[in-house]
C-alpha cells in the first residue's frame, strides 16, 4: 500500500542555518504530496503541496521539490528562524483515491538561538 | 478560513466506558476524517466519510466506530474505551477531489483513558 517515510524524528538547528527535512514515499500511482506544520498546542495546517505541472511550491520561505525518480519531496528553507520550531508532517494523497491522505511519522524541528 | 470544531477538547474516561468525540464543520465540505496522533506514529487515519450516512474504514479502525448523520457532523465512538486509546484525536474536513486534497483540522481532543 501507499506509505510515507520521514526518517528524522527530531532535527535541532541553530537559527540562520539551512533546513532540510526528508520525505520519501511509496505509491502505486502518481500522488499529490503535501507538507503540514503543527505548532505547539495548535492544529496541523497546510504548509505547501505539490503541483500537477511540476512547479516548485513555496510558502513562508519553505519550498519542496517533487522528484519522481527518487520518490522524494524534501522540505527546505535557506535560513531557519526561531518561529519555525514545530512538528512537520509529510503526506500524500493517491490521485485515484484523493479522499484519503496518508501521513508520515512527523519530524520535530527545534531551532536554537 | 475553514472552520472545524471538536468537542470535548479534553476528556478523562474510565476503561470499558463509552466515549463519543464530536466534530462539526461549517465549510460545506464533502469529506470528513478522524485521525489519532501519537508520538512516533504521526497522524493515523481511523475513519473517514465522503457523504452523509456513510463512513469508510481508515488504516486503524479497530475499536472505533464512526457516524456521519449530516454533512456538517462526524462523530467518533469508542464503545469500550481501553488504555491504548489514550491519544490526541483530530477531526478534519476537505472539499472536492480537485487539485489534491487540503485538509482543515480541528483543534484536537485529548483523551486520557484510566
Amino acid at each position: 500500500g501507499d506509505s510515507v517515510t520521514q526518517t528524522e524524528g527530531l532535527v535541532t538547528l541553530t537559527e540562520g542555518l539551512p533546513v532540510m527535512l526528508n520525505c520519501t514515499y511509496q505509491s502505486t500511482y502518481s500522488p499529490f504530496l503535501f507538507w503540514y506544520v503543527q505548532h505547539l498546542n495548535e492544529a496541523p495546517k497546510l504548509l505547501l503541496k505539490s503541483f500537477t505541472d511540476n512547479k516548485r511550491p513555496e510558502h513562508q520561505g519553505f519550498h519542496a521539490t517533487l522528484h519522481k525518480s527518487s520518490s522524494s519531496f524534501h522540505l527546505q528553507k535557506s535560513s531557519a528562524q526561531l518561529s519555525d520550531s514545530a512538528l512537520y508532517y509529510c503526506a500524500l494523497s493517491d490521485r485515484c483515491n484523493q479522499g484519503k491522505l496518508i501521513f508520515g511519522q512527523g519530524t520535530k524541528l527545534s531551532i536554537k538561538p | 478560513e475553514a472552520a472545524v470544531t471538536q468537542s470535548p477538547r479534553s476528556k478523562v474516561a474510565v476503561t470499558g466506558g463509552k466515549v463519543t468525540l464530536s466534530c462539526h464543520q461549517t465549510n460545506n465540505h464533502d469529506y470528513m476524517y478522524w485521525y489519532r496522533q501519537d508520538t512516533g506514529h504521526g497522524l493515523r487515519l481511523i475513519h473517514y466519510s465522503y457523504v452523509a450516512d456513510s463512513t469508510e474504514k481508515g488504516d486503524i479502525p479497530d475499536g472505533y466506530k464512526a457516524s456521519r448523520p449530516s454533512q456538517e457532523n462526524f462523530s467518533l465512538i469508542l464503545e469500550l474505551a481501553s488504555l491504548s486509546q489514550t491519544a490526541v484525536y483530530f477531526c478534519a474536513s476537505s472539499g472536492t477531489k480537485s487539485s489534491g486534497n487540503t485538509l482543515y483540522f480541528g483543534e484536537g481532543s485529548r483523551l486520557i483513558v484510566v
